[in-house]
């Protein structure tokens, strides 16, 4: 079965520092993949998906994640993060089902 | 267009009492879901429904029942609760089914916090 490994459970960062997630899946055939945020309270939200074409991917708020098919990874990253990022981000990987990563809480210290 | 919505927003259950949590989406999908989510676990797939008429098991089922008989709703039933069942449990729902190649993002509803005690 697949499955999706976020490499960070908690990650503390000041305003403008940079910010790379990791994300990586276990499935040897054609996936799809996707980050969401879930900020604080509220429902998941779609940041960016990968289906076909171009491996960098800007979704919205900066964001942007880079599929490595050799590497089974979709890293999550933005050049500078600010106070309203603090959220959890999940990984989620797609081909016959959804599974969804662990989460990463991400606080920005202001 | 209100996407996907839940109800109850919050729920206090004891042990052993019976409850639905409602879910309705008005996008026209065919293909809905309900997950679970628990602390340092992130979602958990306990049921989905292809179209009216047609469920299937998801990763967590024990515990659950669901029906689908409109396109547009899909409640998730607990019969028996039970303190393992404590959670927050989020309705989604996509254009198309999970399956590489297709654009099958998720559109989540608020979620429903539920506390078995």
């Amino acid at each position: 079965a697949q499955s999706v490994s976020q490499h960070n459970h908690h990650v503390i960062l000041s305003e403008a520092a940079s910010l790379e997630l990791g994300c990586n899946y276990s499935y040897g055939g054609t996936v799809n993949l996707f980050w969401y945020v879930q900020y604080p309270g509220q429902h998941l939200q779609l940041l960016l998906k990968y289906f076909s074409g171009d491996p960098l991917v800007k979704g919205i708020k900066g964001f942007e994640a880079e599929f490595i098919k050799s590497k089974f990874s979709f890293n999550l990253r933005k050049p500078s993060v600010q106070w309203s990022d603090t959220a959890e981000y999940f990984c989620a990987v797609n081909s016959y089902d959804m599974r969804f990563g662990a989460g990463t809480r991400l606080t920005v210290k202001p | 267009n209100a996407g996907v919505t839940q109800t109850p927003k919050f729920r206090i259950l004891k042990i052993g009492q019976s409850m639905t949590l409602q879910c309705t989406q008005d996008m026209n999908h065919n293909y809905m879901y309900w997950y679970r989510q628990d602390p340092g676990m992130g979602l958990k797939l306990i049921y989905y429904s292809v179209g009216a008429g047609i469920t299937d098991k998801g990763e967590v089922p024990n515990g659950y029942n669901v029906s689908r008989s409109t396109t547009e709703d899909f409640p998730l039933r607990l019969e028996l609760a039970a303190p393992s069942q404590t959670s927050v449990y989020f309705c989604a729902s996509s254009y198309s089914l999970s399956s590489a190649g297709h654009d099958n993002e998720q559109f989540f509803g608020p979620g429903t916090r539920l506390t078995v005690l």
